[in-house]
């Protein structure tokens, strides 16, 4: 079992580019988190996806920034005209319907907007 | 008021020293507690859940929970120079973890 799959590790975008991370799940989760840890802060909650399905995005900025997870391939988080700002550690969770257990996560793609 | 408070620290430590972390919340909807523990620059990894009041232990790891008070602890004995990390507090509410801002922990030999 791979865990949660994130790529790429480090991404280094210009301002004013598309960032595309792309996060597989756990073999048998069919729930995708994504949050966006900023230096020194904690872990901040952008967007909940099921398949096909966009659950709770409360976390995610109106404008620039999308999720999706298809039926087949891995979840998205898309980021258009990026800004220095955008610079953080971007980390996909994922867990199994009971997620009273808790999420399992990968190890991040850290976005550098230069 | 924040939903969640965590001491940043640092909090230095020797190595076998018991080490006491702890987060206060405020929503009462919250219904299962975590701890996470990561390393500089990997992902967090689960180290204990609960979601009674009440203490849960799981080798040298002790988490404790008291509803009542809106207050959780997570406790390390025999603390190791490899448990140096930032340890996150985490509540699940509403289908989504909620985390404190993390406090770092150094454990020196």
């Amino acid at each position: 079992n791979a865990g949660v799959m994130q790529n790429p590790r480090h991404l280094v975008r210009r301002r004013g580019q598309e960032a595309r991370l792309r996060c597989s799940p756990m073999k048998g989760h069919s729930h995708v988190y994504w949050y966006r840890q900023l230096p020194e802060e904690g872990l901040k909650f952008m967007v909940y996806l099921q398949k096909e399905n966009i659950i709770d995005e409360s976390g995610m900025p109106k404008e620039r920034f999308s999720a999706e997870f298809p039926k087949e391939g891995p979840s998205i988080l898309r980021i258009q005209q990026v800004v220095r700002g955008d610079s953080a550690a971007y980390f996909c969770a994922s867990s199994t319907p009971e997620v009273n257990y808790g999420y399992t996560f990968g190890s991040g793609t850290r976005l550098t907007v230069v | 008021q924040k939903e969640v408070e965590q001491d940043p620290g640092p909090l230095s430590v020797p190595e076998g020293a018991i080490v006491s972390l702890n987060c206060t919340y405020s929503n009462s909807a919250f219904q299962y507690f975590m701890w996470y523990r990561q390393y500089s620059r990997k992902g967090p990894e689960l180290l204990m859940y609960t979601y009674s009041s009440g203490n849960k232990e799981d080798g040298r790891f002790t988490a404790q929970v008291d509803k009542s008070s809106k207050y959780i602890s997570l406790f390390i004995r025999d603390s190791q120079p490899s448990d140096s990390a930032t340890y996150l507090c985490a509540f699940l509410g509403f289908q989504k973890l909620v985390f404190g801002t993390g406090t770092r922990l150094l454990v020196s030999p």
